[in-house]
């Protein structure tokens, strides 16, 4: 198994609906990270959680990192099309100085 | 200037080619990385040099050979590939080489191998 396991694999969604994407951990994090990746394009980073009960926000974008310190959500109120893209969550486990990164999540915004 | 910069965009090669992919950071930072990005598979990390010295090379082929001449350039030579090396390689660079803040990535060379 994969040491971050995203879901959904992909989700599909009409625009104006919220979405949560989640990233779980197998190990306690160090640091998690959220990135998007437009489809064929680099990953443009979003935010980085590293306190257990942490909340971050970038415009209508959240997310938080649980207690434990091994899971964490993207939340998206009112997805619009230009949410569209691919979700990356990476992560540095305590004890490790790697950035390893999920599958990812594909999201489509239906207009 | 973007921050990192990745050409070629797209490269097709068979199987005898050499070709070579280069990265440059304008950033000023101390680390730089190459990820590979397959269908459906999570990023993997290759190479990792901080401060012109390899420190990870994560049981990658040796027909990909990595080369960092400075903090600002990486290359990614590639000698012999396999169809299965079709993939977006991603180089990525940050402040330092313990990994613990954000990373900067290129827009990727999507690579096709005949």
């Amino acid at each position: 198994s994969q040491e971050l396991e995203q879901s959904p694999q992909s989700l599909i969604v009409q625009e104006g609906k919220n979405l949560t994407i989640n990233c779980t951990s197998s190990k306690t994090l160090y640091g998690l990270y959220w990135y998007k990746q437009k489809y064929g394009e680099g990953l443009i980073f979003l935010m980085m959680l590293q306190k257990g009960g942490e909340e971050k926000s970038h415009e209508k974008i959240t997310a938080k990192l649980d207690e434990k310190k091994q899971q964490s959500s993207l939340h998206i109120t009112a997805s619009q099309p230009s949410h569209a893209g691919i979700y990356l969550c990476g992560a540095v486990h305590t004890g490790g100085f790697k950035t390893i990164f999920g599958a990812g999540t594909r999201l489509f915004v239906k207009a | 200037e973007t921050g990192v910069t990745q050409t070629p965009r797209h490269l097709v090669m068979g199987m005898t080619n050499k070709k070579s992919l280069k990265c440059e950071q304008h950033l000023g930072h101390n680390a730089m990385y190459w990820y590979k990005q397959s269908a459906k598979k999570p990023l993997e990390l290759m190479f990792v040099y901080n401060f012109k010295e390899q420190t990870e090379n994560n049981s990658v082929p040796s027909r990909f050979s990595p080369e960092c001449p400075n903090s600002s350039h990486l290359f990614l030579h590639l000698h012999t590939l396999q169809p299965e090396d079709s993939a977006l390689y991603l180089c990525a660079s940050s402040q330092d080489g313990e990994n613990t803040g954000e990373l900067f990535f290129g827009e990727g060379s999507r690579l096709r191998v005949l």
